[in-house]
């Protein structure tokens, strides 16, 4: 167990629909980064919260937004899916700017 | 989306060999880390370099972090067949607390007895 929690492991949703994912950090950092992991892009860098604010933006979609909550838990959430928005989706945290340590990530199906 | 340029692409060998694949990037970084990821899982940290040169040891791992900050190696030693899974670098730039990783296109590695 990393200490990053990942919620829900699963997810099959239609086409044009909305999904919202779920992070909770390790305790105690601050940082809150997300990845998206397709077989043909890799691991690509969506977007970093820090203590609540957006911190880095990566290439992530006008259709995808994120937000991180005061208890420092974060959600993505992906709205107008599209079958190439199906992927792995990982959370990962840090209490520093140094090393990260990534949830189990959520399987993202889209049909 | 950028990613790094991480050879080879895949190998497969045989318990108890040497295994080195290698990293390069058209950008400088701050740092550079390498991650293992097994299947259904997210990747776990192995080596992190802090210093252009740096030469880094984690048991049967060793890690460097290129001169040019451009480029970075990681070799195995007397692999096992645990070894088995996908290893990836990945460069890292941070502003104050902001951060990004940009990680290579991995390589796959399968261990035979």
């Amino acid at each position: 167990d990393s200490g990053v929690t990942q919620t829900p492991k699963h997810l099959i949703t239609a086409t044009g629909q909305r999904v919202t994912l779920r992070c909770s950090p390790r305790s105690g950092d601050l940082s809150v980064y997300w990845y998206q992991q397709s077989l043909d892009q890799g691991l690509q860098f969506l977007i970093q919260y820090y203590n609540g604010e957006e911190r880095a933006k990566g290439n992530i979609l006008e259709r995808f937004s994120a937000q991180q909550f005061p208890d420092l838990h974060s959600e993505l959430n992906l709205s107008s899916l599209e079958l190439g928005d199906s992927a792995l989706y990982f959370c990962a945290s840090s209490g520093t700017p140094l090393g990260y340590t990534f949830g189990s990530g959520t399987r993202l199906t889209v049909v | 989306g950028q990613q790094l340029n991480q050879s080879p692409q895949s190998m497969f060998i045989q318990e108890g060999e040497d295994v080195s694949m290698n990293c390069t990037s058209s950008s400088i970084f701050n740092t550079w880390l390498w991650y293992k990821q097994d299947p259904g899982e997210g990747p776990v940290l192995l080596i992190a370099l802090y210093k252009a040169g740096e030469l880094t040891s984690n048991g049967r791992l060793t890690a460097q972090f290129g001169i040019t900050r451009k480029d970075s190696f990681l070799n195995i030693s007397a692999s096992i067949p645990s070894d088995v899974g996908i290893y990836f670098c990945a460069g890292q730039l941070r502003t104050g607390t902001a951060s990004k990783l940009t990680f290579g296109t991995g390589t796959r590695l399968q261990v035979t007895l």
